[in-house]
This record gives C-alpha cells, structure tokens and sequence, in this order.
C-alpha cells in the first residue's frame, strides 16, 4: 500500500535558520502531494501541495518540489521564525477516485528566538 | 463563519459511556472524513463519505460508527467507550475525492476516558 516516511523529529531551530524536513513516499502512479501545518490546539491546515512530478508547491515562504526520480516532497524554508513552531505533516492522495489520503507521522519544529 | 466545525471541542466521560461527536461543513464539500490522533499526533483515517456514502472504512471497532444524514454533516457515535479511545477526532472535508484535492480539518475534539 502507499506510505509516507518523514524526516523524525523533534527538529529545534535557532529564528532564522534554515529549515529542511525530509519526505519520501511510496505509492503508485501519479500521487498528488500535500504539506500540512498543525499549530497548538489547532486542526491541520494545508501549507502547499504539488499535483505532477517537478512541480513546485510555496506559501508564507516554506516550498517543496514534487521529486518523481527519488520520490521525494521535502519541505525548505530559507528563514524561520518563532512563529513557525508546529507540527508538519507530508501526505499524499493517490491518483484514483478513492480519495484515501496516507499521512507521515509528522515532525514537530520549535524556533527559539 | 468556520469552515468545518465539531462539537463538542473537548469531551470527558466515564469508561463504558456512549458518547457522539458532531461536524458541520459549509464548504459545500462532497466528501468528508473522520481521524484520529494520538498523543504522539500519529493521524489515523477512520471513515470517509462521499455524498452521503460510505467509502473508507479502516479497521476501527465497530463500537465507532458513522453516520452522515447529508453532504455538510458527518457525525460519529461512540458506544462502551475504553480507556484507549483517549484520543484527538478530527473531522475533515475535500471537494471531492479527485486528484489533488486538499482537505480542510476542523479543530478536533479532545476525548478524555477516565
């Protein structure tokens, strides 16, 4: 069946430091790709998503690049704040009419001002 | 005006109770969903429907059982709740079940079994 493995965490930053979480997947087809953040008490919220090999998925400053030779959506942000502390979840949705979403087992990332 | 609501936002009960969760959705969605998540926020599917059918069904006990009386409500009851059923529920939708459609979560309810 389809999986998603992401990068483990926790991941503790310095404000304004690089950001990179590691996503791979296995799945078969044409997957569609999702980040999603998860702030305290919150539900999740979609981040960006790329539907087809070399697309490009950005938003507030995080990306990913939808990697179809290694099976990769890995998330970068080039400066990261305090307010960006939360949980990150990488998912994907498979290219059938099932609508059956597989999710990673998400990273937590805390920025220290 | 939220988007998908649930209620109640936090739940705490007795071991052996029936309790029952709501979600609403105002996105005018086609299908929507049930997850759960742990204390190591580990995301489950649970159930989805599509136009009021259900289409996922994973290997949850069938003390759970879901019920969707249309498109923007999808509820879930719980009978003989166990103390394992300590969870985060979320509730979510998507447009439809197509290729690379989004889904939208509400912002969970918090059960606690004592």
């Amino acid at each position: 069946g389809d999986s998603v493995t992401q990068m483990e965490g926790p991941v503790t930053l310095s404000e304004e430091a690089f950001l990179t979480i590691n996503c791979t997947y296995t799945a078969t087809g044409y997957p569609s790709l999702f980040w999603y953040v998860q702030y305290p008490g919150e539900g999740l919220q979609l981040l960006l998503k790329a539907t087809k090999a070399d697309d490009k998925g950005s938003n507030k400053g995080f990306e990913a690049t939808y990697r179809k030779e290694t099976t990769s959506f890995h998330l970068e942000k080039g400066s990261v704040q305090v307010s960006d502390s939360a949980v990150y979840f990488c998912a994907l949705t498979p290219n059938t009419n099932a609508g059956k979403s597989t999710f990673g087992d998400g990273t937590t990332l805390t920025v220290k001002p | 005006d939220t988007a998908v609501s649930q209620t109640p936002k936090y739940l705490v009960t007795q071991m052996g109770n029936d309790k029952s969760i709501k979600c609403e959705q105002n996105l005018g969605h086609d299908t929507m969903y049930w997850y759960k998540q742990d204390s190591k926020k580990f995301l489950k599917i649970m159930f989805s429907y599509n136009n009021k059918e259900l289409i996922i069904n994973e290997t949850v006990p069938n003390r759970f059982s879901p019920k969707s009386p249309d498109k923007a409500h999808l509820n879930l009851h719980i009978n003989s709740l166990e103390l394992g059923d300590s969870a985060v529920y979320f509730c979510a939708s998507s447009q439809d079940t197509g290729h690379g459609q989004p889904q939208h979560f509400g912002d969970g309810t918090r059960l606690s079994i004592l």
